[in-house]
């Protein structure tokens, strides 16, 4: 069974730039999840996703969407890119639209800011 | 203000010894749920464990056990005969009703050989 799958790996952006990173969630998944993380703030929760809808934005700037598609992939873009927004981006997928469901994370996507 | 709270930074133990994690929590939910989850070097969040409010039963599972008490608000983790392939950060983890996971800053736990 495939995990959840998240591209590109490692990203090297130019300051002022922008980027879309990809998510597929685990095959009948239709929740995900996106968090950032850094040395300095640690893992903080971007947005969630359940059948298109945003359930919930964590607290960034405007900068930072995502939008989630029929067949539950999502994808998440950050605009104006800023040298603090080098971060691990996480992906996380869970079964239900409850969270004792559980998640399941993806490998990340190492967003490096130039 | 910070959910969760882990306040051990590092844990540097030998093989063979065992290691206990501590996590408190904070909620003013009644229906919660916590999540151990591990962090190897390679990046991924394993899920280790998850326990929900209404069962505070404590569970060995393998090498890993856990020790719930909801009237200290904790959610403490113990690798017991650990091993080198245990290295790595440790998370808790709390869910409410909100969609989202409140992560707690991590332990590096190095297992040294």
């Amino acid at each position: 069974k495939a995990g959840v799958t998240q591209t590109p790996r490692y990203l090297i952006k130019t300051r002022g730039q922008q980027v879309t990173l990809s998510c597929s969630p685990i095959s009948g998944h239709r929740s995900v999840s996106w968090y950032q993380q850094t040395p300095g703030q640690g893992l903080q929760f971007l947005f969630e996703y359940f059948s298109e809808t945003q359930r919930n934005k964590g607290n960034f700037p405007g900068r930072f969407s995502g939008r989630q598609f029929s067949n539950s992939r999502s994808e998440m873009n950050v605009s104006t890119l800023e040298l603090g927004d080098s971060a691990l981006y996480l992906c996380a997928s869970s079964l239900g639209e409850y969270p004792h469901y559980g998640y399941t994370f993806g490998s990340g996507t190492r967003l490096t800011v130039v | 203000a910070q959910k969760v709270t882990q306040a051990q930074t590092e844990i540097s133990v030998v093989e063979k010894e065992d290691v206990t994690l501590d996590c408190v929590y904070e909620t003013r939910d009644t229906t919660y749920y916590l999540f151990w989850y591990k962090q190897p070097p390679s990046g991924e969040l394993v899920f280790l464990i998850r326990r929900n409010s209404f069962d505070e039963q404590n569970e060995i599972s393998g090498r890993y056990s856990w020790n719930f008490q909801k009237s200290t608000s904790s959610f403490n983790f113990t690798i017991t005969a650990s091993q080198v392939v245990d290295s790595a950060v440790y998370f808790c983890a709390l869910s409410e009703n909100d969609y989202k996971l409140s992560f707690g800053a991590g332990t590096t736990v190095t297992v040294r050989a």
